[in-house]
């Protein structure tokens, strides 16, 4: 059975510094990875994915995302915060060939001005 | 413009009174999938489908029901709903990769 873990309920970062929300997975083969961001009386957004090549894959508004194959991680990542980053961000995994994702429980990013 | 569409987006009902939350997608999507949310615990997948008339349980499909008898429609019906199904609903579709969501529908169930 696939899982993925976001360890932290809420990041707090400060406006214009960098910001890393975690995620790390476990699945039956190849990994595809997504991130979505939900603001609020939102639906979710996808922001990135992971599926096959270089490791470093670049997203919407800004994100990049790295995948780890030996930490099973994929940490979310942007050099330089806005406050209009502040949402709920999902990390979800789904083996090759399937199409039923798992979604991990959210985390809440804050940026303060 | 692709989206997927929701109706209602907001409902209260009560105890036993069957609903139908409608979906659909303009995207010739053949996966689209139910979702609910809940504080705590993300979302939980309630229902899919990878195509016309097949439809496969989720996560947490007790109380549920849906229907795929279009391309671009996916339903989900509530025949007898219950407090613990007051929640926050998505649709979704895709491709197969990642998924377009639906803007939600907020339950309550009293």
């Amino acid at each position: 059975a696939q899982s993925v873990a976001q360890p932290e309920d809420q990041v707090n970062v400060a406006e214009g510094n960098p910001l890393t929300v975690k995620c790390t997975y476990s699945v039956s083969g190849n990994p595809y990875l997504f991130w979505y961001v939900q603001y609020p009386n939102r639906g979710l957004q996808f922001l990135l994915k992971y599926i096959t090549g270089d490791n470093l894959v670049k997203g919407s508004y800004g994100f990049e995302a790295e995948f780890n194959k030996s930490q099973t991680s994929f940490h979310l990542k942007k050099p330089s915060a806005l406050v209009s980053d502040s949402a709920l961000y999902f990390c979800a995994v789904k083996p090759g060939g399937s199409y039923i994702p798992t979604f991990g429980r959210g985390t809440s990013l804050i940026v303060h001005p | 413009e692709a989206q997927v569409t929701q109706n209602p987006r907001y409902l209260i009902t009560v105890t036993g009174k069957k609903l139908t939350v409608t979906c659909s997608q303009n995207m010739n999507h053949e996966y689209m999938s139910w979702y609910r949310q809940d504080p705590g615990l993300g979302l939980r997948q309630i229902y899919y489908s990878m195509n016309v008339e097949v439809t496969d349980k989720g996560d947490v499909p007790e109380g549920y029901k849906v229907s795929r008898k279009e391309k671009r429609n996916f339903p989900l019906i509530l025949e007898s709903p219950s407090p613990n199904q007051t929640s926050l609903y998505f649709c979704a579709s895709s491709l197969g990769g990642e998924q377009y969501f639906g803007p939600g529908t907020r339950l309550t169930v009293t």
